[in-house]
């Protein structure tokens, strides 16, 4: 059961440089989001989508792009990296308020 | 404003003991609030929704306390295996909002 799939799993990227980050569910969920989780924060919410077609942002959206084009996929475009982005992403999916799942995680570090 | 305050720890306690953790919320009119599990470096996995009436699964009790806006895990006869960092978790206004988490370390 592959659930969601984030990729790459570690990233560097030098400050100024573009990267996308990949998600994926295989569970036909409506709702998926984008969070990063730095020390002290807890999970902060960068956009969301709530379907196909449909994205919003959430609580620090600043930096960051998103589309959803089908169902299934998610990506986070990181347009110009700063080091203040160094952080680790969390891809998620549910259905409308029950359980999130979760994705392993991509550790990006801007230099 | 924060939505969600955890304690962050750490909490460090011996095989067997019995440990509690509480998170307090702000918003009221909050729908849902859940518990979730995570162990370093590693993703969030929900280890169990809280109701209204509290629940239990297992070594593991939660309870909501609307009238105080709070919410509390209580883990009996604590494993090693229970290490990991405990996050409330708030659900309202369609968004999921989480505290910054509870360390807990389970020493032998």
């Amino acid at each position: 059961n592959a659930g969601v799939t984030q990729t790459p799993k570690f990233q560097v990227l030098k400050t100024g440089q573009s990267m996308t980050l990949q998600c994926a569910q295989d569970m036909n969920h409506e709702y998926m989001s984008w969070y990063r989780q730095d020390p002290g924060m807890g999970l902060r919410l960068i956009h969301y989508s709530v379907g196909a077609g449909i994205t919003d942002q959430g609580e620090v959206p600043n930096g960051y792009n998103v589309s959803r084009s089908t169902t299934e996929d998610f990506p986070l475009r990181l347009l110009s990296a700063a080091p203040s982005q160094t952080s680790v992403y969390f891809c998620a999916s549910r259905t409308v308020a029950a359980e999130a799942f979760f994705g392993q995680g991509t550790r990006l570090t801007v230099v | 404003r924060k939505e969600v305050e955890q304690d962050p720890g750490p909490f460090n306690v011996p095989e067997g003991a019995t440990v509690a953790f509480n998170c307090t919320y702000s918003n009221s009119a909050s729908q849902s609030f859940f518990w979730y599990r995570q162990d370093c470096r590693k993703e969030p996995k929900l280890l169990m929704s809280v109701y209204s009436s509290g629940n239990e699964d297992g070594r593991f009790t939660a309870q909501l306390n609307r009238a105080s806006q709070y919410i509390s895990l209580l883990i009996r006869d604590s494993k090693l295996s229970d290490s990991a960092t405990y996050l409330c978790v708030e659900f309202t206004g369609n968004q999921f909002y989480f505290g910054t988490g509870t360390s807990l370390t389970v020493i032998p």
